[in-house]
């Protein structure tokens, strides 16, 4: 299993330019997550998907859209990027662990480092 | 906002262990004790949870005190790799699909030769 999966692992756009980060797990999971990761700080929740077909905002929804394009993927676009916007983006995922259904750990993947000139 | 405090940072000798400490003084009787750690430049690695109960695991012990304010991660025998940030999180355990993780700054764990 490869786990989860992101694309591109690196991209530099220029201010109000769009893009789409790509993610994708081989899971199985419910649930999927955008974080950003900002220099020195912790991850902090762009948004979430509970499962295929809902989306929902986390701390940080400002300026991004997402896709539950099904239940492996997930992807974040970015309309008209803005310098603030550079950071590292963390694609994350998590299923039902045990039989009550409790969910327990999420799997990140490896981040897509993006830079707004 | 993040629901525990951390230090900063703190060292360790390899092969000794590493006690990191957490206080989570405001949690609620259904939020569990995560952590996490994530190694320069990599996406967070999940290590262990608990409720109440001491915990053990293949990477590490998590002690949480009686009265759940705070909470002890060790790492029995610290190694370089184990040179990371480590995020201690307090969140509920959902009996639903999701399960947002709320990151502080964590702390930097530095393992010396």
């Amino acid at each position: 299993n490869a786990g989860v999966t992101q694309n591109p692992k690196f991209q530099v756009l220029k201010t109000g330019q769009s893009m789409t980060l790509q993610c994708a797990q081989d899971m199985n999971h419910n649930s999927m997550y955008w974080y950003r990761q900002d220099p020195g700080m912790g991850l902090r929740l762009i948004y979430y998907s509970a499962s295929e077909g809902t989306t929902d905002k986390g701390e940080v929804p400002n300026g991004y859209n997402v896709s539950r394009l099904n239940k492996r993927e997930f992807s974040l676009r970015l309309e008209s990027a803005a310098p603030s916007q550079t950071s590292v983006y963390f694609c994350a995922s998590s299923g039902f662990t045990s039989p009550s259904g409790r969910v327990y750990e999420q799997y990140f993947g490896p981040g897509t480092r993006l830079t707004v000139t | 906002d993040a629901k525990t405090t951390q230090p900063t940072s703190m060292d360790c000798a390899e092969g000794r262990a590493a006690n990191l400490p957490c206080n989570h003084s405001t949690i609620s009787g259904n939020e569990y004790v995560y952590w996490y750690r994530q190694i320069h430049s990599q996406g967070p690695q999940y290590i262990i949870h608990g409720l109440k109960n001491n915990e053990t695991n293949e990477m590490a012990s998590l002690i949480i005190t009686e009265d759940r304010k705070s909470s002890t991660l060790i790492l029995p025998h610290a190694t370089l790799r184990d040179t990371a940030v480590y995020y201690c999180i307090v969140e509920p355990i959902t009996t639903g699909a999701n399960s947002k993780l709320t990151f502080g700054k964590g702390i930097t764990l530095s393992v010396r030769p």
